[in-house]
Formats: structure tokens, sequence, C-alpha cells
């Protein structure tokens, strides 16, 4: 069975400051993807980025990083000198390639506050 | 601009009475999908369809129904036979594979009076 945990439900820092969302996936899979998504008070949710099994580079786009481990079944999510733009809900995700490849399995998110 | 529109953005229906939420794409996408999001919680499928005349049943689609006659489009009716229907609801599409990245629409908020 698939399962996406983030552990972290609510996280609260001050502007400026460095924070790391945490995401550990389970899945029987030799391939599969990762995706981070971001949910703004609007309530739509915005894709951020997506990471297939075989890629474990880590990428930086502006603020934003991941880290993907394979050996702890982990992709991390940081953002670099936090905004308080950057409040939402974040959403880690899993999809398999083959026998689950219909559907994008999420995890419960972590809220991120970002106090100015 | 192509994209994912529902309407829509708020509904309240009364107990007993069926709803129809709509979800429209012009994103040229074959795969559409029904989410289910309670407060503070995360996202639970509720119905998806990877093309024309074919759907599946997600984790929680008791009391709730689908069509999907043209490509553009993937109504969801939430019928009297939902026992708690009150949440918001995301439509969302993508790419025919599984791997492809989700768009979603704004969402609509149904309320049950």
């Amino acid at each position: 069975a698939q399962k996406v945990t983030q552990a972290q439900t609510e996280i609260s820092v001050v502007e400026k400051e460095d924070v790391t969302l945490d995401c550990v996936y389970e899945t029987r899979d030799t391939t599969y993807y990762l995706f981070w998504y971001k949910q703004p008070p609007s309530g739509e949710l915005v894709f951020l980025i997506r990471r297939n099994s075989f890629d474990e580079q880590n990428e930086i786009s502006g603020r934003y990083s991941w880290n993907f481990q394979k050996s702890t079944s982990s992709f991390n999510f940081t953002i670099t000198a936090s905004q308080v733009v950057d409040s939402a809900v974040y959403f880690c995700a899993l999809s398999g390639a083959y026998s689950s490849a219909s559907k994008i399995i999420f995890g419960s998110g972590t809220r991120l506050s970002i106090r100015p | 601009d192509g994209g994912i529109t529902q309407s829509p953005k708020y509904l309240f229906r009364k107990e007993g009475q069926n709803v129809t939420l709509s979800c429209e794409q012009n994103l040229n996408h074959d795969a559409m999908y029904w989410y289910r999001q309670d407060p503070g919680q995360g996202l639970r499928l509720i119905y998806y369809s990877q093309i024309v005349n074919d759907f599946q049943k997600g984790d929680i689609a008791e009391g709730y129904s689908v069509s999907r006659e043209k490509k553009e489009s993937f109504p969801l009716t939430v019928t009297s036979a939902q026992k708690n229907p009150t949440a918001f609801y995301l439509c969302a599409s993508s790419q025919r594979s599984g791997y492809n990245e989700q768009f979603f629409g704004p969402g609509t908020r149904l309320t049950v009076l």
C-alpha cells in the first residue's frame, strides 16, 4: 500500500527564517513519482514540483529547495528566507508508475504560518 | 488562458436534495479527478476518469456520482445518500498517465443547511 506521512501538522516561524517541511512516503513500486503542492488561503492547490524515483538530485528553485533521499524514503521541502506570502498549507504526494498509476496519494498537509 | 473552472464557488443545499458541481478544463487533459477536503484535513479521492465515457471509484465514492460525456467536463453529483456532504470539493486534471502532475480548479465549498 502507498502512504504519505507529513508529521508536522502546523509550523509557525518568523519572517526570514528558514523552514523545512518533512515528508516520508511508503511504496512497493520501484518506479514512482513525488510531488509538492501549495494550498494558499484561496483554496486552489498549486503544483510546485515533481520528482521521479530515479532522480535523487536535489533541486533548487529560487528560495525553494527539495531534498529527496530514497534511503530514508523522504522528500523534504525547505523554504529559505521565508516570507509572509509563503503562508499556506503544503501537501506532499506520491504516485506509482504502474499498478497505481491513476491516482496520487496526498499527505495530510502541513500548515505553515509566517509571522511578520 | 488554459485552466480548470469550477462553479459555483459557494453552494448551499437543503438536506435531502441532490446537487451537481461543475468542472470544466481546456487543457486537453485526458484524466480528471474529484477530491473532497474537510477542514484541517488532506484530500480524499472521490472519483476519477482516465478517458471519456469511463470512470472509476476512488476511496470515498459512496453517495456521489459522476459522468464523463465530454473530454472537457466532469460533473460531480452529491446525492442525498451522502451522509455528511458539507466540505470543500476540488476538481483536477492531468495527462492520462498517473505520474503527471495534476492541476486543480479553485474549488467549490458546499454547505448543507
